[in-house]
């Protein structure tokens, strides 16, 4: 069975540009979440989604948002970037919920400029 | 507002002794917790957990302990072997789901 899968890995934007990231779940699980991680702050969550609804969302602003496709893929969105959004993004999904064991994907490296 | 905590940021263990990694939390309301491992570039992968209705839950070398009057968990592995060389988080979830985690511990164990 594969993996979570994650594009891009890698991605240098500048200040002021938005950024799409995919995650693709593994089959047949239906709960996918992002986190956030910096050095300090551990992995912060940042929303959860099942069945293409947002179903949790963490104390992230606006510019933060995601979504989730009707093949339980998902994609999250930043707009306007900020330095301070350089991170470590990582996807994970589970079954039907968060609690059960999540399978993490390898994340996607954000370096804002 | 940091509501589970890992005030230990590394710890290094010498092969064949119990590692002990530290966890509190805040939230009451949380029922569940995980921990979680973590290689340099690769996602985190699921290690153990425990349901609040239980204080201690024990899988091979790894083994959760709950308190849940001090809102304290941890994790201990005996024996520590040098593959366990890592960083740990901690989460917690209540009645929404959504996992919290902590900042990690570093676990550094030599030969």
């Amino acid at each position: 069975k594969a993996g979570v899968t994650q594009t891009p890995r890698y991605l240098i934007k500048t200040r002021g540009q938005q950024v799409t990231l995919s995650c693709s779940p593994i089959s047949g699980h239906r709960s996918v979440s992002w986190y956030q991680q910096t050095p300090g702050q551990g992995l912060q969550f940042l929303f959860e989604y099942f069945s293409e609804t947002q179903r949790n969302k963490g104390n992230f602003p606006g510019r933060f948002s995601g979504r989730q496709f009707s093949n339980s893929r998902s994609e999250m969105n930043v707009s306007t970037l900020e330095l301070g959004d350089s991170a470590l993004y990582l996807c994970a999904s589970s079954l039907d919920s968060p609690r059960e064991t999540q399978y993490f994907g390898p994340g996607t490296r954000l370096l804002v400029l | 507002d940091q509501q589970v905590k890992q005030n230990s940021p590394s710890l290094s263990v010498q092969e064949g002794r119990i590692s002990i990694l530290n966890c509190d939390y805040t939230n009451s309301m949380f029922d569940y917790f995980l921990w979680y491992k973590k290689y340099p570039a690769e996602g985190p992968t699921f290690l153990i957990s425990i349901s609040s209705i239980k204080d201690k839950n024990e899988d091979g070398r790894f083994t959760v302990f709950l308190n849940k009057s001090a809102k304290h968990l941890s994790l201990h592995i005996v024996p520590s072997q040098p593959g366990d060389s890592a960083v740990y988080f901690c989460a917690a979830s209540g009645s929404t789901d959504k996992l919290i985690f902590g900042t990690g511990t570093r676990l550094q164990v030599f030969p």
